[in-house]
């Protein structure tokens, strides 16, 4: 059964790095998703993208974040300067329909 | 902006019913999903159900809607300890436009 799969699982890095975020939406899909999860909140939409650009973005999402589909398979999601804040559940979504979610990566930023 | 409400626990008996309930503020949603999150794993889509449909079974999952009240529920019939999880209500308002989740429902089959 063809599935979303994010790398790493899961990350940890220090406070002001870099990171990206990496996913493989499911191939026929048009739609992709980027949502988080602090740990014991809700799931809480970054961005969606469609056709090679951002199509919806939430307040959430500001300039330190990026996405980018680099190529006809992976979907990621950047962080420029990581913050304390930023250690949630990133979770990729992709649907044509209803959306299919991946197993998420676990970022802690210490 | 759209919101979607849930209890936050459930404790059951195993072989006994479960009825997690939601309610949503969004009354343009056309599609309302039902996720299960195990410890540490992702959300694995359950069902879900079109805005024009009271009612969606599939095996053990039962999804009733009521539109009007903006009122969805998922009833687990001979609830398992494999059930333990959190269960979150989503909504979508058209196309393909963002989920809105609920806090998700924390469900604990005793056995």
């Amino acid at each position: 059964e063809p599935e979303v799969t994010q790398t790493p699982s899961h990350q940890v890095t220090q406070m002001g790095q870099e990171v990206i975020l990496r996913c493989v939406p499911i191939s026929n899909h048009l739609y992709f998703y980027w949502y988080r999860q602090i740990l014991g909140q809700k799931v809480e939409f970054l961005v969606s993208f469609y056709n090679n650009e951002i199509s919806e973005k939430s307040e959430i999402f500001d300039d330190q974040f990026s996405v980018e589909r680099p190529d006809g398979s992976n979907f990621t999601l950047k962080i420029r300067s990581t913050k304390l804040e930023d250690s949630a559940m990133y979770f990729c979504a992709s649907s044509l329909n209803e959306a299919f979610f991946g197993q998420g990566t676990r970022l802690t930023v210490v | 902006g759209e919101d979607v409400e849930q209890s936050l626990f459930l404790s059951v008996r195993e072989g006994d019913s479960s009825v997690i309930n939601c309610t949503y503020t969004d009354s343009s949603s056309t599609y309302l999903y039902w996720y299960k999150q195990e410890p540490g794993a992702g959300l694995q889509l359950l069902t879900y159900i079109f805005s024009n449909m009271d009612m969606k079974q599939d095996q053990r999952l039962t999804v009733l809607l009521n539109k009007k009240d903006k009122h969805l529920s998922l009833r687990i019939a001979d609830t398992q300890t494999g059930d333990s999880a959190i269960y979150f209500c989503a909504e979508i308002n058209s196309g393909n436009t963002p989920l809105v989740f609920g806090k998700g429902t924390r469900l604990s089959v005793i056995a």
